[in-house]
């Protein structure tokens, strides 16, 4: 059974860089049938698509984060991890890692890990 | 980028109601829709994908319809168990976007 778990700090300073890790068990990164994505949800919101990321490389990120998104996947370990710098409060969510199933040109969530808070503030 | 708006924010209803979601989105994205649930403190969990194929393992009771702009998620018989935020998403564009959920409340 796969799953995902999320790993990282769970406080980060105003201008810093968030950094979190995604540890996919009982499975591989390098599936080709799947990609991998960060989601995010403020306290009490919805939910915001990050990015996403193959098993080659190849990336696309949400034009909103401005640029401040690096999204890295490290076979060798299993894992796929998010980068987002210049945080802000307005940063402070759940952030969700997830994996992505591609079928008939459609795409899905269909797995998630539970979720880790990062809070920002000084 | 694709707006998707969700209808109604918020509704109340029994045990054994039908319920009904609607989720529009603001340009046609054929059948490129997924539903999702979420629970208070739990991550999302998947329900239906490509507008009205049923996720293995989700009870029957829950279907989907709908393409291009206007879709629908019908719960058929309510079960204690489905008390919760309901959301719409596009994966049509190269940015994927959410609608901002629908809260299903017991009356």
């Amino acid at each position: 059974q796969v799953q995902l778990q999320e790993s990282g700090p769970g406080l980060v300073k105003p201008s810093q860089t968030l950094s979190l890790t995604c540890t996919v068990s009982g499975g591989s990164v390098s599936s080709g049938s799947y990609y991998w994505s960060w989601i995010r949800q403020p306290a009490g919101g919805g939910l915001e698509w990050i990015g996403r990321i193959y098993t080659s490389g190849s990336t696309n990120y949400n034009p909103s984060l401005k640029g401040r998104v690096t999204i890295s996947v490290d076979t060798s370990k299993n894992q796929f991890s998010l980068k987002l710098s210049s945080v802000t409060a307005a940063d402070t969510a759940v952030y969700y890692c997830a994996r992505v199933l591609y079928e008939a040109a459609h795409y899905y969530f269909d797995l998630w890990g539970r979720g880790t808070l990062v809070t920002v503030s000084s | 980028d694709i707006q998707m708006t969700q209808s109604p924010s918020s509704l109340s209803a029994s045990v054994g109601d039908r319920v009904t979601i609607t989720c529009r989105a603001s340009q046609s994205i054929s059948r490129y829709l997924n539903w999702y649930q979420q629970k208070p403190g739990k991550a999302p969990h998947l329900l239906i994908y490509a507008a009205s194929s049923l996720q293995s393992g989700v009870p029957s009771r829950f279907s989907g319809s709908g393409s291009g702009t206007d879709f629908t998620l019908t719960i058929s018989s309510l079960q204690p168990e489905d008390f919760a935020t309901y959301y719409c998403q596009q994966s049509y564009s190269t940015l994927w976007t959410f609608g901002q959920g629908t809260k299903v409340e017991i009356k």
